[in-house]
């Protein structure tokens, strides 16, 4: 079956610690996002990619990094210069139709908790 | 900056109401709008996309679109316990990605 697949779903980090959340798709989708929502709140971006080897920041990538080598894979990497990043972490894919961001398709999630 | 403005509720409707969720929009070059549901703990899923103005009817679903007014709405009709859940709006952009409104949380009571 045709998804996107997020790992881990439960993630424990000491302050201090990078953590790299891991975010695959087989839907053949060029586009790949990662958003973040924390309790009550609404999602918010982070980093997007378009096409292989380019991303670009969404509206909080302060202390994130990603990489895009892969068309299926799109990793996001939690540095230690993230102040308070305990929430909880969605990636997404799109097809991109006529050049909007069409239907975004999500993972299950990571939660993330620094200890 | 591009906004999506959405009363957070929680909105509260006895079961068989019609709940009314209501999203405005800053970027008048918006064209098209998402509605995600999204259960607690879970990720968001589509239940609704509306690209014309007017209204758009999916079984007890019924979108409606106003570009003029820069606003969309999400009508529930005979509601149901199984509908509580946090609604999302977001419009579809033109290169970069979508950008959500902060969502309503919708309650309904048995």
């Amino acid at each position: 079956d045709g998804g996107i697949t997020q790992s881990p779903k439960y993630l424990f980090r000491k302050e201090g610690q990078n953590v790299t959340l891991s975010c695959e798709q087989n839907l053949n989708h060029d586009a790949m996002y990662w958003y973040r929502q924390d309790p009550g709140q609404g999602l918010r971006l982070i980093y997007y990619s378009q096409i292989v080897n380019d991303f670009q920041k969404g509206d909080i990538a302060e202390g994130y990094s990603v990489s895009r080598e892969k068309k299926e894979s799109f990793p996001l990497t939690v540095t230690s210069a993230q102040k308070n990043p305990t929430a909880f972490y969605l990636c997404a894919s799109s097809p991109r139709d006529r050049g909007t961001t069409g239907e975004l398709f999500f993972g299950e999630g990571s939660r993330l908790t620094v200890l | 900056q591009k906004e999506v403005e959405q009363n957070s509720g929680p909105l509260s409707v006895p079961e068989g109401a019609i709940a009314s969720l209501n999203c405005t929009y800053s970027d008048r070059g918006s064209q098209s709008f998402f509605w995600y549901r999204q259960y607690s703990g879970k990720s968001p899923e589509l239940i609704m996309f509306i690209y014309s103005n007017g209204d758009k009817e999916d079984g007890r679903f019924t979108a409606q679109l106003n570009k003029a007014s820069q606003y969309v709405s999400l009508l529930i009709r005979d509601s149901q316990p199984s509908d509580s859940a946090t609604y999302l709006c977001a419009p579809n952009q033109a290169g970069t990605a979508l950008i959500f409104g902060k969502g309503t949380t919708l309650s309904v009571s048995s």
